[in-house]
């Protein structure tokens, strides 16, 4: 069976630094890879997918998201984190039948 | 467009009662979605509907029916509320459950179970 890892739940930045959020995944075959975020009080918002192709994608709101097969890992990252990213954000694998894996989210607080 | 529209976005209820949660799409998507999300536990699902006419069951599917009315709307059914059900409730779409489709998700619905 897959499952989703988010090792923290609870990040603290200071804003103008630079964010990292940790994903790591178990799936025998070929992982489809997402990133949600969710600010308070509102549903779920893609950030960016991973399906194929460059293991580097871009994301709205100046993330990106690295995949790598040898650490089962797709970590978020942004240089410069601003106030309005505070939010907590979801790592997401589908299976290839569509199934969707959620890991249980990694709460950002950005200090000002 | 709307995109994905819950309602009710706040309810409290009392152990026993029932309440039906409503989801409608203006996204034209075939599949659509009932997740809860619980403090530390992610997203579970809870029931799906592939397409107009189906469901199925999902990862915690007991307490709860469903039923997709038409291809915009698909309603989850509580017929006796206990405490464990409070939750936050959230519906999704897609335009198909095939492995490279995001997920469209509503503002949620807020329940409280007393």
């Amino acid at each position: 069976a897959q499952s989703v890892t988010q090792p923290d739940i609870h990040i603290t930045v200071s804003e103008g630094a630079s964010l990292e959020l940790r994903c790591n995944y178990s799936y025998g075959a070929t992982p489809y890879l997402f990133w949600y975020v969710q600010s308070p009080g509102q549903g779920l918002q893609l950030l960016l997918k991973y399906f194929s192709g460059d293991t580097l994608v871009q994301g709205i709101k100046g993330f990106e998201a690295e995949f790598k097969r040898s650490q089962s890992s797709f970590n978020l990252r942004k240089p410069s984190v601003h106030w309005s990213d505070a939010a907590e954000y979801f790592c997401c694998l589908n299976t290839n039948a569509g199934k969707s894996t959620f890991g249980d989210g990694t709460t950002l607080t950005v200090k000002p | 467009n709307a995109g994905v529209t819950q309602t009710p976005k706040f309810q409290v209820l009392k152990t026993g009662q029932s309440m039906t949660l409503q989801c409608a799409q203006d996204m034209n998507h075939n599949s659509m979605y009932w997740y809860r999300q619980d403090p530390g536990m992610g997203l579970r699902l809870i029931y799906y509907s592939a397409s107009e006419g189906t469901t199925d069951k999902g990862e915690v599917p007991n307490g709860y029916n469903v039923s997709r009315l038409n291809k915009r709307e698909f309603s989850l059914r509580l017929e006796s509320a206990a405490p464990s059900q409070t939750s936050v409730y959230f519906c999704a779409t897609d335009s198909g459950r095939i492995a490279y489709n995001e997920q469209f998700f509503g503002p949620g619905t807020r329940l409280t179970v007393l």
